[in-house]
């Protein structure tokens, strides 16, 4: 079956405008997860939804980031007023709960 | 906090070498432990991974153990080959397997392991 897949791959943006990423996780999956991924370092959790439920925000860095998942498949993360230290691989990563993740390929954000 | 410590890279064998990265980690409970691997172009994928205290995970010629005494969970493969060469992430998750809900993985810095023909 499929994988995760996300949107776009590669995304620039002038620093201040507002950016969507879509994460299209595996079908049937109730856990999605969005991770940020600063060039040569580890994944950084940022948000965890069960459905459409976002359960866990602590990680999201300030309050330009905001997550959605309406109906409890596609995910969107929006950053507003981009900024340079923004720029980053953000990663989408679904599972079963308590189960294994599965990451998506990345949308570099890259902001100038 | 959790936190993850792996050694830095970049580590360069020869084709055929013993391989060992090593990993430990901080964690409050009885966290479950991965390794990912990333390669060249694609995204991460699991590699292997350990639920409990002595475990051991293997996968491709890969294989870690969970030591709970030393905190570790130290990756090793007895012959390395040029399609090795990527960037590997060692991983805690404090609830997966645990019944404790979910949360995301904390991960080292990763390390990249580049192999020579």
């Amino acid at each position: 079956g499929a994988g995760v897949s996300q949107s776009p791959r590669y995304k620039v943006a002038k620093r201040g405008q507002d950016v969507a990423l879509r994460c299209d996780p595996i079908s049937g999956h109730v856990s999605l997860f969005w991770y940020q991924q600063a060039l040569g370092q580890g994944p950084e959790f940022l948000t965890y939804f069960q459905n459409e439920a976002q359960l866990d925000k602590s990680g999201l860095p300030s309050d330009r980031f905001f997550a959605e998942r309406p109906e409890g498949s596609v995910s969107t993360l929006k950053i507003q007023r981009t900024q340079q230290e923004d720029s980053a691989v953000y990663l989408c990563a679904s599972s079963q709960v308590e189960r294994e993740q599965f990451f998506g390929p990345g949308t570099r954000l890259t902001v100038l | 906090g959790d936190s993850v410590t792996q050694m830095e890279g970049p580590v360069t064998l020869s084709e055929e070498a013993f391989l060992t990265i090593n990993c430990t980690y901080t964690a409050t409970g009885y966290p479950s432990l991965f390794w990912y691997v990333q390669y060249p172009g694609e995204g991460l994928q699991l590699l292997l991974k350990a639920t409990k205290a002595d475990d051991k995970g293997s996968n491709k010629g890969f294989e870690a153990t969970y030591r709970k005494e030393t905190t570790s969970f130290h990756l090793e493969k007895g012959s390395v080959q040029v399609s090795d060469s990527a960037v590997y992430f060692c991983a805690l998750s404090d609830t997966m397997y645990s019944g404790g809900g979910a949360d995301g993985l904390t991960f080292g810095k990763g390390t990249h392991l580049i192999i020579q023909p």
